[in-house]
C-alpha cells in the first residue's frame, strides 16, 4: 500500500513566478492537509481539503490556493512567489476530519525561491 | 499558538527506555493528545495518540496523567533510528482539530 506521495521532490523558482505542488493521499483517505515548514521550525498549517472543498485555512495569504480532485488527490498553488516562500511543503492525509484520526505525511517538496 | 510545552532537547542511551514529557495544562475534555516525530530530512511520522486512557502501539506507549494536564511518550528501548524531533500536539475542538505544532523535543540517542 503506497503511502502519501508528493511531487516534485525539489523545485527551484524565481521571485514572482507561480508554482504547483501535487499530493496523492494514502489509500482509503479522503482528507488532505497542506503544511509549510521553514528550516528549523515545526510545520505550519496552510489549509485542509475534504470532499473537494477547502474546509479550514491557516494564517496564509490568498496567494496560496489549492484544489482537491474526485480521486482525493490535491494540489497546492502559490502565486507571486516571494523569497520567504522557500520551505519544505508537506502534504498529509487522514481518513476524516475528526481529531481522533492520525495524519500520514508525505516526504515533502523542497521549494527554493531565488 | 501551540498549547503544549516540551523540553527543547533530551539525551538517552541506546537500548534504554526514553520518557518524553509534555505539559498541556489548558486541555479540555474533547481534546486529543497526538505525538508525531520527524527524522532528519523526512516528513513527520505519526507515533501515537490518546484521549483519556493510556495507549500502546508497536512504536511506543502514551501515559496520560489522571488530570490530563500532562502526558509522557515512552519509547521502551531506544535505537539510533529513534533520534528525531518529537512533537506533542493537542488537537482541540476550538481549532477544528488542526495540528498546531510547537518546537518539539530533539531526542539525541547516544550509542
Amino acid at each position: 500500500d503506497a503511502g502519501v506521495t508528493q511531487s516534485p521532490t525539489h523545485l527551484i523558482k524565481t521571485r514572482g513566478q507561480q508554482v504547483t505542488l501535487r499530493c496523492s493521499p494514502k489509500s482509503g483517505h479522503d482528507t488532505v492537509s497542506w503544511y509549510q515548514q521553514a528550516l528549523g521550525q515545526g510545520p505550519q498549517f496552510i489549509f485542509q481539503y475534504y470532499e473537494e472543498e477547502e474546509r479550514q485555512r491557516g494564517n496564509f495569504p490568498d496567494r496560496f490556493s489549492g484544489h482537491q480532485f474526485p480521486n482525493y488527490s490535491s494540489e497546492l498553488n502559490v502565486n507571486a512567489l516571494l523569497l520567504g516562500d522557500s520551505a519544505l511543503y508537506l502534504c498529509a492525509s487522514s481518513p476524516g476530519l475528526a481529531g481522533r484520526y492520525e495524519q500520514y505525511f508525505g516526504p515533502g517538496t523542497r521549494l527554493t525561491v531565488t | 499558538d501551540a498549547k503544549t510545552t516540551q523540553p527543547n532537547s533530551m539525551e538517552s542511551n541506546e537500548e534504554e527506555p526514553v520518557h518524553l514529557p509534555c505539559n498541556h495544562s489548558t486541555i479540555s475534555g474533547t481534546d486529543y493528545i497526538h505525538w508525531y516525530r520527524q527524522l532528519p530530512s523526512q516528513g513527520p511520522e505519526y507515533v501515537i495518540h490518546g484521549l483519556t486512557s493510556n495507549v500502546n502501539n508497536r512504536m511506543a506507549s502514551l501515559a496520560i496523567a489522571e488530570d490530563r494536564k500532562s502526558s509522557t511518550l515512552i519509547l521502551h528501548r531506544a535505537t539510533l533510528r529513534d533520534a528525531a524531533v518529537y512533537y506533542c500536539i493537542l488537537r482541540t475542538m476550538d481549532s477544528n482539530y488542526q495540528l498546531i505544532w510547537g518546537a518539539g523535543t530533539k531526542l539525541i540517542i547516544k550509542p
